[in-house]
């Protein structure tokens, strides 16, 4: 398998502008979940999703930040307008369920590093 | 709520020698409790898991890790660290019906040679 696939790996952007982090889950996987960190916040969950709908979106920072799966092998997560404080690596991770259930482990791609000047 | 505390910052140990880095929570139940390694670059990569059962649990790269209830840890143990296990460290927990992995701050680790 090719893990949880991200794009791009790194991206620069000018303050304002749209950004659109892409994440391919593992085949097969029904849970996915996009992180940030941060050297202030450390690894933070920003929302996931099961069976394509989001289960939980608490850890949104704000309407700036829109994340969508129009099915089970996309999703994308959408920085609009961006800031330089929006700066992070954001890592995506899927699961074959809730791990309150089936104690399923969470898989990490490699993460996109987004600068924002 | 959840919470996890690495109340390491930084450790540096010497090749060869052993190495035990600290994980606390805070749950009322019996979480699911995780260790995960970052190299520089990479995402995360995961080195053991405790669900239930024994408390002792071996992971990949000759990790192991204890959970004790007794004292809320879950500490990550090698018996002799390689360089390449320098990296950063992190403990996580998931509670309840959610999976929701709640993160500590981390345990940056640096072999001398």
């Amino acid at each position: 398998d090719a893990g949880v696939i991200q794009s791009p790996r790194h991206e620069v952007t000018e303050m304002g502008q749209e950004v659109t982090l892409r994440c391919k889950p593992i085949s097969g996987h029904n849970s996915l979940f996009w992180y940030r960190q941060t050297m202030m916040r450390g690894l933070e969950l920003l929302i996931y999703f099961n069976n394509n709908v989001p289960i939980d979106d608490s850890g949104m920072p704000e309407d700036r930040f829109s994340a969508k799966m129009p099915n089970a092998s996309f999703s994308t997560l959408k920085i609009q307008p961006s800031e330089p404080r929006d700066s992070a690596v954001y890592f995506c991770a899927s699961s074959r369920g809730l791990a309150g259930e089936l104690g399923e482990t969470q898989y990490f791609g490699p993460g996109t590093r987004l600068l924002v000047l | 709520a959840q919470s996890v505390t690495q109340p390491d910052i930084h450790i540096t140990v010497s090749e060869g020698a052993s190495l035990e880095l600290r994980c606390n929570y805070s749950y009322g139940a019996t979480p699911y409790l995780f260790w995960y390694v970052q190299s520089p670059g990479q995402g995360l990569q995961l080195l053991l898991k405790y669900f239930s059962g024994d408390t002792l649990v071996q992971g990949i790269k000759g990790f192991e890790a204890e959970f004790k209830r007794s004292q809320s840890s879950f500490n990550l143990r090698k018996p002799s660290v390689h360089w390449s296990d320098a990296a950063e460290y992190f403990c996580a927990v998931i509670g309840g019906a959610t999976n929701k992995l709640i993160f500590g701050t981390g345990t940056l680790l640096a072999v001398q040679p």
